[in-house]
């Protein structure tokens, strides 16, 4: 069964940073693109940043480039997100999100849609 | 960047009924379309991918179309669990983006 926890959630200042961690099971996680999507309260969803099934390929949704950096640790089957200079518009439930984007020895197959989701973390924003 | 726009905002439905949402990309998405399910308290659920493949585990009553410029996602003889939250969204280009929602309530 495939699992995604995420956690490192909370209430941060204004200019603050903040390390979100997703720990995945029940696939294979280095064969996967991953992604970050947020909902802020009441609101829709946000796509926020994308990874390979490598650390090699990233993209970010402009309204976080240059202070979100998304990375991934195979050999320990985790997504990261760290976020440095946190606004109050960052508030919202951070959700990491296989993609349905597979990659293995005969090529990738797949498209850029969301699979699978966690339950979610909340990042609150404020002084 | 490729707005999507869902419509409408609020569908009121029977339970029994059918519900059709629409969902339509400011410039072409290709088949690169997929659909969400959103209650309350849990995190979204892939429904449709492709415009028109159901997820592995949806219900057949979910079925996804295109027309034109127009995606549809029909919902026959709903459920008391369907009444819920629906995102489209795009995956065709950078960035990856999603309609504002369609809520479906009970009528």
């Amino acid at each position: 069964e495939v699992q995604l926890l995420e956690s490192g959630g909370g209430l941060v200042q204004p200019e603050g940073s903040l390390r979100l961690s997703c720990a995945a099971s029940g696939f294979t996680f280095s064969s996967y693109a991953m992604s970050w999507v947020r909902q802020a309260p009441g609101k829709g969803l946000e796509w926020v940043s994308f990874i390979g099934y490598s650390t090699s390929t990233t993209y970010y949704a402009d309204s976080v480039k240059g202070r979100f950096t998304i990375s991934r640790d195979n050999s320990k089957s985790t997504l990261y997100l760290q976020m440095n200079s946190l606004r109050a518009e960052d508030t919202a439930v951070y959700y990491c999100a296989r993609m349905g984007r597979y990659c293995g020895g005969s090529g990738c197959t797949g498209g850029l849609y969301f699979d699978y989701w966690g339950q979610g973390t909340l990042v609150t924003v404020s002084s | 960047e490729i707005v999507m726009t869902q419509s409408p905002a609020t569908l009121s439905v029977s339970p029994g009924e059918s519900a059709t949402l629409s969902c339509r990309a400011s410039q072409s998405v290709n088949s690169n379309l997929a659909w969400y399910q959103e209650k309350a308290g849990q995190p979204p659920r892939l429904l449709i991918y492709g415009a028109s493949t159901r997820a592995t585990g949806i219900p057949a009553r979910f079925s996804g179309s295109v027309s034109g410029p127009e995606f549809t996602l029909t919902i026959s003889s709903l459920q008391s669990e369907d009444f819920a939250v629906y995102y489209c969204q795009q995956y065709n280009n950078w960035p990856l983006t999603f309609g504002g929602g369609t809520k479906v309530e009970i009528k």
